[in-house]
């Protein structure tokens, strides 16, 4: 069975350009989070997504948006990029059983995409 | 709002000597507690959950982990630690109730030395 994939992997922008990192859960996961890990601040969760709606965001600037898919695969989107945005984007996703969020699974997590903004 | 702590950057251990790696929590409600462990250029790896029930949860690798309520604190433990438990640990927490999200502690390094 294949876990979560993201792409691509490294990628590099200039400050003020946008980025677009994708992820693809785990087959029958309909939940995905996204988390920012920038040295030194662990994880930072950025965005939920469930059954194709937004459940939760963290604190972070509007700049930074998401989306799913009616896969279950999602999008982050940041614009505007800040050097401060270079970090380790890391996508995740979980069990929903259908209208109960099954809040006690586990979450599984992918390889993350580097993201380096010059 | 929901939070971790780790209270330690850095735990170093000698190889066969047991090892703790602490973490407390805050949240509202009854906590949904979680151990993960990162190698270097990889993503997280679940270790063990707890839920409800028995306050001591084994997991993966020979992890075990105490969950104490009146402490708020879930404490990863291991009876004797290898070489190639060396990595980053994270500890995350999420209420049971709601849209909350799964959050987690700043991370500790644990370096397991020979």
């Amino acid at each position: 069975e294949a876990g979560v994939t993201q792409s691509p992997t490294h990628l590099i922008k200039t400050r003020g350009q946008q980025a677009t990192l994708r992820c693809s859960p785990i087959s029958g996961h309909t939940s995905v989070y996204w988390y920012q890990q920038a040295l030194g601040l662990g994880l930072q969760f950025l965005l939920w997504y469930d059954e194709g709606e937004e459940r939760n965001r963290g604190n972070f600037p509007p700049r930074f948006s998401g989306r799913q898919f009616p896969n279950y695969s999602s999008e982050l989107n940041v614009n505007a990029l800040e050097l401060e945005d270079s970090a380790l984007y890391l996508c995740a996703s979980s069990l929903a059983a259908g209208a109960r969020i099954s809040l006690n699974t586990e979450a599984f997590f992918g390889q993350g995409t580097r993201l380096t903004v010059v | 709002a929901q939070s971790v702590a780790q209270p330690e950057d850095q735990v170093n251990v000698a190889e066969g000597n047991p090892l703790t790696v602490k973490c407390t929590y805050s949240v509202s409600g009854n906590p949904y507690l979680f151990w993960y462990v990162q190698y270097p250029n990889r993503g997280l790896q679940f270790l063990l959950k707890y839920i409800t029930g028995d306050n001591l949860v084994k997991g993966s690798y020979g992890f075990e982990a105490e969950f104490n309520k009146s402490q708020t604190s879930f404490h990863l433990k291991k009876p004797s630690a290898l070489v190639s438990d060396s990595a980053l640990y994270f500890c995350a927490v999420r209420g049971n109730s709601g849209n909350t999200p799964l959050v987690f502690g700043k991370g500790t390094r644990l370096s397991v030395i020979a």
